[in-house]
């Protein structure tokens, strides 16, 4: 498995236009999450999916902002209108909730991110 | 609420020099451990766990509940640990929660 792929790698975007990431979470696992990094604030959730079905969308700042999940394989999170204040790394990343080693739950796999620059 | 927090957004040493990354945390139940590590222009990767009490690129980082931490400790640094490191806590949901990173640089 290729891992968590997402694209773009790198979007630079006017403010007010939409911008769509997208997020293949690796086969099998039953869990996405959206996570946001800035310098500021370093990495915060944004919003999770279980089996394909939003769990926790608090994380998302605001209207603007909005995340699919059609299908267990495709994840989108979009931004309309943008502003520079969006700019950020987005970040992808799945997990199973089977039995890993030691009996537990697998570790999060990451994507290697979308650096977001809104001009 | 859970939250994690990591006093230091830069710690600075020198090759061969011990390093300590602090990471406290408040969760009211039994809260999973983790460090994730960024190296330069690469994804954030699992580093250690607590469960399982390993030893990874000789780090180590003990559950201490009494003072809610969860410290990441080296005897020895060297160049290619310099790097993002970020603490993440799972508690009752399912998502990580994270602190907000220490970018740890070790110095020739």
């Amino acid at each position: 498995d290729a891992g968590v792929i997402q694209s773009p790698r790198h979007e630079v975007t006017e403010m007010g236009q939409e911008v769509t990431l997208r997020c293949k979470p690796i086969s099998g696992h039953d869990y996405l999450f959206w996570y946001r990094q800035t310098m500021m604030r370093g990495l915060e959730l944004l919003i999770y999916f279980n089996n394909n079905v939003p769990i926790d969308d608090s994380g998302m700042p605001e209207d603007r902002f909005s995340a699919k999940m059609p299908n267990a394989s495709f994840s989108t999170l979009k931004i309309q209108p943008s502003e520079p204040r969006d700019s950020a790394v987005y970040f992808c990343a799945s997990s199973s909730w089977g039995k890993g080693p030691f009996g537990l739950n697998t570790e999060a796999f990451f994507g290697q991110g979308t650096r977001l620059t809104v001009v | 609420a859970q939250r994690v927090t990591q006093p230091e957004k830069l710690l600075s040493v020198f090759k061969g020099a011990p390093v300590e990354l602090k990471c406290n945390y408040s969760y009211s139940g039994s809260p999973e451990l983790f460090w994730y590590v960024q190296y330069s222009r690469q994804r954030l990767q699992l580093l250690l766990r607590h469960i399982s009490r390993e030893s990874i690129k000789g780090f180590t980082a003990d559950l201490n509940k009494g003072e809610t931490s969860f410290h990441l400790k080296k005897p020895f640094a060297q160049e290619e640990d310099s790097a993002m490191y970020y603490c993440a806590l799972r508690g009752g949901r399912r998502a990580l929660t994270f602190g907000s990173g220490t970018r740890l640089q070790v110095q020739p």
